[in-house]
């Protein structure tokens, strides 16, 4: 039983590029979760996805955005890249748009020079 | 809004020592909480979860007991090996928001 992979495992940008990161979420699971984990902090709550639409949302600009496919995998995308970018960034999966237990991936390096 | 408090580490300890590591939380409603841990280099992992006042959550010798009196989640165990050396994030869910809050972790380092 595959588990929440996510590619690629690291990436290196620079300032005002693009980024798009990608999830599959655990088998069965329909409900993905972005988290940016900053150097020495807890992860935060960026989106959810469910039934293909964006269901909630924290404390972040629009330059993240994402998407989640019919077969429930998902994409994170972040535009105008800022040095303060630069996190682990965490997809959860769990099952029936509620969420309560949310299996986490290995996780995205993005480092922004 | 809510908000979940967590001991600053690190925390030392030799190995066969006890460990306490202390969360608190604020929180409207009723939410579920958590202890994730995070091995160096990989995501996080479920360790326990409660889901209501007075459970006790328990796995691999950890546990922690829902406190709605004291708003705590504290995470124990009676003896620590080396292999627990990680960093341990306590959470909450509410069920009206799909999202977890989480505090910002404590490191935990056991030595031989």
């Amino acid at each position: 039983d595959a588990g929440v992979t996510q590619s690629p495992t690291h990436l290196i940008k620079t300032r005002g590029q693009q980024v798009t990161l990608r999830c599959s979420p655990k088998s069965g699971h329909d409900t993905v979760s972005w988290y940016q984990q900053a150097l020495g902090q807890g992860p935060q709550f960026i989106f959810q996805y469910y039934e293909e639409e964006e269901r909630q949302r924290g404390n972040f600009p629009d330059r993240f955005s994402g998407h989640q496919f019919p077969n429930y995998s998902s994409e994170l995308n972040v535009n105008a890249l800022l040095l303060g970018d630069s996190a682990l960034y965490l997809c959860a999966s769990s099952f029936g748009g509620i969420g309560d237990t949310q299996y986490f991936g290995p996780g995205t390096r993005l480092t922004v020079l | 809004g809510n908000s979940v408090t967590q001991m600053e580490g690190p925390v030392t300890l030799s190995e066969e020592a006890f460990l306490t590591i202390n969360c608190t939380y604020t929180a409207t409603g009723y939410p579920s909480l958590f202890w994730y841990v995070q091995y160096p280099g990989e995501g996080l992992q479920l360790l326990l979860k409660a889901t209501k006042a007075d459970d006790k959550g328990s796995n691999k010798g950890f546990e922690a007991t829902y406190r709605k009196e004291t708003t705590s989640f504290h995470l124990e165990k009676g003896s620590v090996q080396v292999s627990d050396s990680a960093v341990y994030f306590c959470a909450l869910f509410t069920s009206g928001t799909y999202k977890y809050i989480f505090g910002t972790g404590t490191r935990l380092k056991v030595l031989a």
